[in-house]
């Protein structure tokens, strides 16, 4: 158990619709990193979040948003959700400040989107 | 920006071989250097990473890779697999600088089969 927390596991909608999912941090962690996995493009840097700021945007297409919460839980905004968007989303948190990237990052076992 | 190339998408290998996944990065900057393994329907799992210093890395379930800055590699070793070592493999890289600040950058994934 790497004590990051992803909520709900599986998750079926349909095209068009908005999803909300969401990560807990572990214990102390102020960054959380939201990845996305799939097939064909592999395991993708979305956002990245230090204590309730954005720190870094990656291939985050525009429907899709972020933020992190004061209790620095963060959730992932889903939005006119596509086929293509069916896929793993994980969540990771790390202690790192700001420019440490040698600490660790620690996954949660991920959200499986399947858009229909 | 960082990019990280592994060489093989699938290895398949007989129990109590020893086994070598190849990982080549990409960065005109100082980076650090992780292996993750995914296990089915897991999340990520840091088998080891490359901060600095030695360039021997060891890591857990008997694993070790090797940095080698002239030939931008870090390839993971394991002299004798065992069936449970079947999964995913996963080298990402990171930086201080550039556009990832401290955003782990993934390679496509090399999936480990081990046979009895």
């Amino acid at each position: 158990d790497s004590g990051v927390t992803q909520t709900p596991k599986h998750l079926i909608t349909a095209t068009g619709q908005r999803v909300t999912l969401r990560c807990s941090p572990r214990s102390g962690d102020l960054s959380v990193y939201w990845y996305q996995q799939s097939l064909d493009q592999g395991l993708q840097f979305l956002i990245h979040y230090y204590n309730g700021e954005e720190r870094a945007k990656g291939n985050i297409l525009e429907r899709f948003s972020a933020q992190q919460f004061p209790d620095l839980h963060s959730e992932l905004n889903l939005s006119s959700l596509e086929l293509g968007d069916s896929a793993l989303y994980f969540c990771a948190s790390s202690v790192a400040p700001r420019g440490a990237s040698g600490t660790e990052a620690f996954f949660g076992q991920g959200t499986r989107l399947t858009v229909v | 920006a960082q990019s990280v190339t592994q060489l093989d998408s699938q290895v398949p290998v007989f129990e109590e071989a020893p086994v070598e996944l190849r990982c080549n990065y990409s960065s005109s900057v100082s980076v650090y250097l992780f292996w993750y393994v995914q296990y089915p329907n897991q999340g990520l799992q840091l088998l080891l990473k490359y901060l600095s210093g030695s360039t021997l890395v060891k890591g857990i379930n008997g694993f070790e890779a090797e940095f080698n800055k002239s030939q931008t590699s870090f390839h993971l070793r394991k002299p004798s697999v065992h069936i449970s070592d079947t999964a995913e493999y996963f080298c990402a890289v990171t930086s201080n600088y550039g556009g990832s600040q401290g955003n782990l950058i993934f390679g496509k994934g090399t999936k480990l089969s081990v046979k009895p």
